[in-house]
């Protein structure tokens, strides 16, 4: 069954810095990788998406990475500011489900 | 920009009655979900639904639950009789090609 782990639960950085949020994953046969942004008591942005034959993806200052056969994904959030604290969440999509099984996310709080 | 809108966004219900959530699906889509997340946990699948018929669901999703597209464009949740811990924040989502979006959320508070 796949399991989907966030690691930090909670990040708090002044701005400016560029950090990085870590999604590794129990079952390496996926269809792509999905990175959210949740506001609290809000619904799920959807950031990027990675397809399971690709490395990375890019939007803006957010760069995200997929180490398929290792389980991992890294969200690289560059010259963070205010506005990104915010609750992040990592999916993957495939396996035996057809369904996005999601981790508990990484809160991040960024202080001007 | 195309997007899921749930309505409404905030119920309360007693516990025992019936409830409706109610999605409008990204027009173009062709797979549909639900998923709840209880405060502080993690978002959770309960159904799919494709060609007018479910295509997976969760061990949550037992027969209290029931899902309709009853027109072209809407995408409901029924939960027959709710329960206490049946508080949550359900979304709908809808996909293409594996890609899916989500809508803002309905928050059900069961008193």
């Amino acid at each position: 069954k796949q399991e989907v782990t966030q690691i930090p639960a909670a990040l708090s950085v002044p701005e400016g810095e560029n950090l990085v949020l870590n999604c590794s994953f129990t079952d390496s046969a996926i269809y792509n990788l999905q990175w959210f942004r949740q506001d609290p008591g809000k619904g799920l942005t959807s950031l990027l998406l990675i397809q399971s034959s690709q490395r990375e993806q890019t939007s803006g200052r957010l760069n995200a990475s997929l180490d398929k056969s290792s389980g991992r994904s890294t969200l690289y959030i560059a010259a963070s500011q205010p506005g990104d604290s915010a609750t992040y969440l990592c999916a993957v999509y495939g396996g035996s489900q057809g369904n996005l099984i999601f981790g508990k996310g990484t809160k991040l709080s960024v202080k001007p | 920009e195309p997007e899921v809108t749930q309505t409404p966004s905030h119920q309360v219900t007693q516990m025992g009655q019936e409830v409706i959530l109610r999605c409008v699906p990204i027009s173009n889509h062709l797979y549909f979900y639900w998923y709840r997340q209880i405060l502080g946990q993690k978002v959770e699948f309960l159904v799919s639904f494709y060609n007018n018929e479910i295509s997976e669901k969760s061990e949550i999703f037992d027969d209290q639950f029931s899902v309709e597209r009853p027109d072209g464009s809407n995408f409901t949740l029924k939960i027959r009789s709710t329960k206490l811990e049946d508080s949550a924040m359900y979304f709908c989502a809808s996909s293409v090609d594996r890609w899916a979006f989500f809508g803002q959320g309905t928050r059900l508070t069961v008193v």
